[in-house]
């Protein structure tokens, strides 16, 4: 079946950088769009960016421009995505989505999240 | 950026119920408004798209409704398992903002 597989938690300590991975399985990856969405504790979803697969064009909130970057290895068709300089509020679930075909940007799969706890 | 904000925030209703949420954006987003439903340590779930259209396998006792800025998700019937928290995204333009979610409760 459809579906994205996300790396396990991560503890980092603030300054430090975070790589999660999102592997996508049951359809060709290079087909749907990759976004990012975070979320922190008892708070809500807030959109990070997106990415191609298959040029590898990304675009970024702009909370997030020079910290955040999405990439993609098509070989095992999966996304990642590196945070760095991170800080306490980065503390999150970190999910990944597939966006549906047509116009809408439905993100209408997602992985099951990875906490990302950042603690000195 | 385009804001997104829901009303309300949280709601306590009794199964049965015919419940309403509406997002409303900063600005015009035409129909460029996706809904999608959390549960509790689980994933969103997307259920209305394009304003007004079922994701493949959403029951029927939702709906959504709205252009431009106003808009609507509403609940018929409400059944135990929509007991969950409810989140509007505009997608006309990046960032694609979400609303701040709306927490529904059994009363």
């Amino acid at each position: 079946q459809v579906q994205l597989v996300q790396s396990g938690a991560e503890v980092k300590k603030p300054g430090a950088s975070v790589k999660v991975s999102c592997k996508a399985s049951g359809y060709t990856f290079t087909t749907y769009d990759i976004n990012w969405v975070r979320q922190a504790t008892g708070q809500g979803l807030e959109w990070m960016g997106w990415m191609n697969p298959k040029t590898g064009n990304t675009g970024y909130a702009q909370k997030f421009q020079g910290r955040v970057t999405i990439t993609r290895n098509t070989s095992i068709g999966t996304a990642y995505m590196e945070l760095t300089s991170l800080r306490s509020e980065d503390t999150a679930v970190y999910y990944c989505a597939r966006e549906g075909s047509g116009l809408f940007h439905v993100l209408d799969v997602w992985g099951q999240g990875t906490t990302v706890t950042v603690s000195s | 950026d385009i804001q997104m904000t829901q009303s309300p925030s949280s709601l306590s209703a009794s199964v049965g119920d015919k419940v309403t949420i509406t997002c409303r954006a900063s600005q015009s987003i035409s129909n460029y408004l996706n809904w999608y439903q959390q549960k509790p340590g689980k994933a969103p779930k997307v259920l209305i798209y394009a304003a007004s259209y079922f994701q493949s396998g959403v029951p029927s006792r939702f709906s959504g409704s709205g252009s431009g800025t106003d808009f609507t998700l509403t609940i018929s019937s409400l059944q135990p398992d929509d007991f969950a928290t409810y989140y509007c995204q505009q997608t006309y333009s990046t960032p694609y903002t979400f609303g701040q979610g709306t927490k529904l409760e059994i009363k």
